[in-house]
């Protein structure tokens, strides 16, 4: 059964605090995502990688930052956490090509205090 | 710009009979649309998708509809079940990512 495995399921942080979250897929796949979710507003793509060391930004990459130093593993950054970050993140993986479906971990819910 | 619209936030369906939800984009470019599900406090699962080069997809109760020239894709619910009380995402691939609407919350009622 594919899986793409979120460190986190609840976490709380304090405002300006680093934070990490991370996300592994065991499916082999190139490609990685970082999406949040807030209602009303959808998922939107914060960043993607496609390959081990690539990164693009996706729509609202402020305040973020990857890493992808294995396949496997994506992880995302809060450099200094806001409260405007309290949200739930969404990691996801798919194979390369424009005709595949993504595949979505369970979702951290952060909250930033 | 929101390149995938999702126009009703919610819809409410009676058990038994059909729930359809609409989805509409903006860029001709894309050429692969997938629906997910969601509920809450877990990860969107994969629904079912179509490609640009087809006009209907079907899979057991779902079937997704693609109107290129319109740019308009709706995903079709028979018979709508309690289980499907979900929000429903629709979603276009640009080559690497998926591009997702805001979403359409289905209250199915017994």
């Amino acid at each position: 059964d594919v899986k793409v495995t979120q460190s986190s399921r609840y976490l709380v942080k304090r405002t300006g605090e680093k934070v990490f979250l991370e996300c592994v897929q065991d499916m082999d796949h190139e490609n990685m995502f970082w999406y949040r979710q807030d209602p009303g507003l959808g998922l939107r793509l914060i960043y993607f990688s496609y390959d081990v060391k690539m990164k693009e930004k996706g729509d609202i990459p402020e305040g973020y930052s990857v890493s992808r130093e294995k396949k496997e593993r994506f992880s995302l950054i809060l450099e200094s956490a806001s409260t405007n970050q309290t949200s739930m993140y969404l990691c996801a993986s798919s194979p390369q090509g424009a005709s595949t479906e993504a595949f979505f971990g369970q979702g951290t819910r952060l909250t930033v205090v | 710009d929101q390149q995938v619209k999702q126009n009703s936030p919610s819809l409410s369906v009676q058990e038994g009979r059909i729930s359809i939800l609409n989805c509409d984009y903006t860029n001709s470019m894309f050429d692969y649309f997938l629906w997910y599900k969601k509920y809450p406090a877990e990860g969107p699962t994969f629904l079912i998708s179509i490609s640009s080069i087809k006009d209907k997809n079907e899979d057991g109760r779902f079937t997704v509809f693609l109107n290129k020239s319109a740019k308009h894709l709706s995903l079709h619910i028979v018979p709508s079940q309690p289980g499907d009380s979900a929000v429903y995402f629709c979603a276009a691939n640009s080559g690497y990512a998926l591009n997702f609407g805001k979403g359409t919350s289905l209250l199915v009622t017994p």
